[in-house]
């Protein structure tokens, strides 16, 4: 089946350590998407990758990094800069001529 | 820039109509959608209407569109409490950057 993949479900980090978070899709989608969801603040983008080796910033990438090296990965990098990480990520894909953003299932951010 | 506003909570009773409304400010807007999102989950696509449209419906969902207004809302039929889940409008624009622009997602609470 096709579809998105990310993992870990849930992760715990200590502060001042970075933690990558994956996103997998065997859709051959062209574009991928990070969104950060806390409560009563809808989704936010964090960054985006249009094609193989492109990426842009989104509204909140400070303390964020990403890669797009293979067209079906695109990890997300929670680094230490990022002083309020603790939050529910989603990874998303999409291809131009479909009418939809297909989502992963998330992965739980916590830092202790 | 753009946003997309929505009220942040809905109760009804089973068997009534949910009604879960959406205010946007991008005039370019091509696409509207409705995405459903249960607990600890990613975002499920429902239904999406073009900007050219006043209204679709698809089985219990009915979409309507005042692009004058700029208001979408989402109309649940006979709701059912397996309707409770926090539900997300998003509009996006064929502006090349394939980015969507989300609201802060409405929770919708269905009481037996």
């Amino acid at each position: 089946d096709g579809g998105i993949t990310q993992s870990p479900k849930y992760l715990f980090r200590k502060e001042g350590q970075n933690v990558t978070l994956s996103c997998e899709q065997n859709l051959n989608h062209d574009a991928m998407y990070w969104y950060r969801q806390d409560p009563g603040q809808g989704l936010r983008l964090i960054y985006y990758s249009q094609i193989v080796n492109d990426f842009q910033k989104g509204d909140i990438a400070e303390g964020y990094s990403v890669s797009r090296e293979k067209k079906e990965s695109f990890p997300l990098t929670v680094t230490s800069a990022q002083k309020n990480p603790t939050a529910f990520y989603l990874c998303a894909s999409w291809r131009q001529g479909f009418n939809e953003q297909f989502f992963g299932p998330g992965t739980r951010l916590t830092v202790l | 820039g753009e946003d997309v506003e929505q009220s942040l909570f809905l109760s009804v009773r089973e068997g009534d109509s949910s009604v879960i409304n959406c205010t946007y400010t991008d005039s370019s807007s091509t696409y509207l959608y409705w995405y459903k999102q249960e607990p600890g989950a990613g975002l499920q696509l429902l239904t999406y209407i073009f900007s050219n449209m006043d209204m679709k419906q698809d089985q219990r969902l009915t979409v309507l569109l005042n692009k004058k207004d700029k208001h979408l809302s989402l109309r649940i039929a006979d709701t059912q409490t397996g309707d409770s889940a926090i539900y997300f409008c998003a509009e996006s624009s064929l502006s090349g950057t394939y980015k969507y622009i989300f609201g802060t997602g409405t929770r919708l609470k269905v009481l037996a």
